[in-house]
């Protein structure tokens, strides 16, 4: 079946570092994929999304490429905030997540002032 | 507009006890989920509905879970009897259209603890 992985946190930065969150992920045919956030006492929200290969999501100067030759799906910000601090998932659907997302494990980030 | 709003946000309950979570997705969207989270992990697919019925109920463990959407508007997510491995987060999530091109919008959860 189809499963995401994402890197190991939990991630500790000051404000103004670049920021990669790595996610990998294995799946039948061509799954679209998202990166949601779960900001501190609030519900899972999408930050952005990937449809087919090669696309790039954006958002809140949050990117993703979705890169199907190496199955990744890596998050980037080049100057982080500490309002940037929350929890990030990584998830995809289609194939056998048919109507559904499949999620990574998420990813804690911290950003210090 | 509203969001998808769920209740109770908090329940602590002893072993064997029995437990029910309410969810009303935002207004217009057909399609309703189920998620359990445990600490530390992603969420992962309890039952997905299309409008009244139950399309994806594979990982609901239905010896002692139990759903339903009537009317297809809100939902209930039942746990008869807890046991202490079923504390975690049960998120709600709606959506209008296909992932494809939508988004599933998330309640903020409701926290279950199981004493």
């Amino acid at each position: 079946g189809n499963s995401v992985t994402q890197m190991e946190g939990p991630v500790t930065l000051s404000e103004e570092a670049f920021l990669t969150i790595n996610c990998t992920y294995t799946a039948t045919g061509y799954p679209s994929l998202f990166w949601y956030v779960q900001y501190p006492g609030e519900g899972l929200q999408l930050l952005l999304k990937a449809t087919k290969a090669d696309d790039k999501g954006s958002n809140k100067g949050f990117e993703a490429t979705y890169r199907k030759e190496t199955t990744s799906f890596h998050l980037e910000k080049g100057s982080v905030q500490v309002s940037d601090s929350a929890v990030y998932f990584c998830a995809l659907s289609g194939g056998t997540s048919y109507g559904k997302l499949t999620f990574g494990q998420g990813t804690i980030l911290t950003v210090h002032p | 507009e509203a969001g998808v709003v769920q209740s109770p946000r908090y329940k602590i309950i002893e072993k064997k006890q029995p437990v029910a979570f309410w969810c009303n997705p935002i207004s217009g969207h057909n399609t309703l989920y189920w998620y359990l989270q445990n600490l530390g992990q992603g969420p992962e697919l309890l039952i997905r509905y299309e409008n009244e019925e139950a399309v994806d109920d594979s990982q609901l463990p239905k010896d002692r879970f139990s759903a339903e959407r009537l009317k297809g508007v809100d939902s209930t997510l039942k746990i008869q009897p807890a046991e202490l491995g079923d504390s975690a987060v049960y998120l709600c999530a709606s959506t209008s259209g296909g992932l494809d091109t939508g988004e599933l919008f998330f309640g903020e959860g409701s926290r279950l603890t199981v004493l």
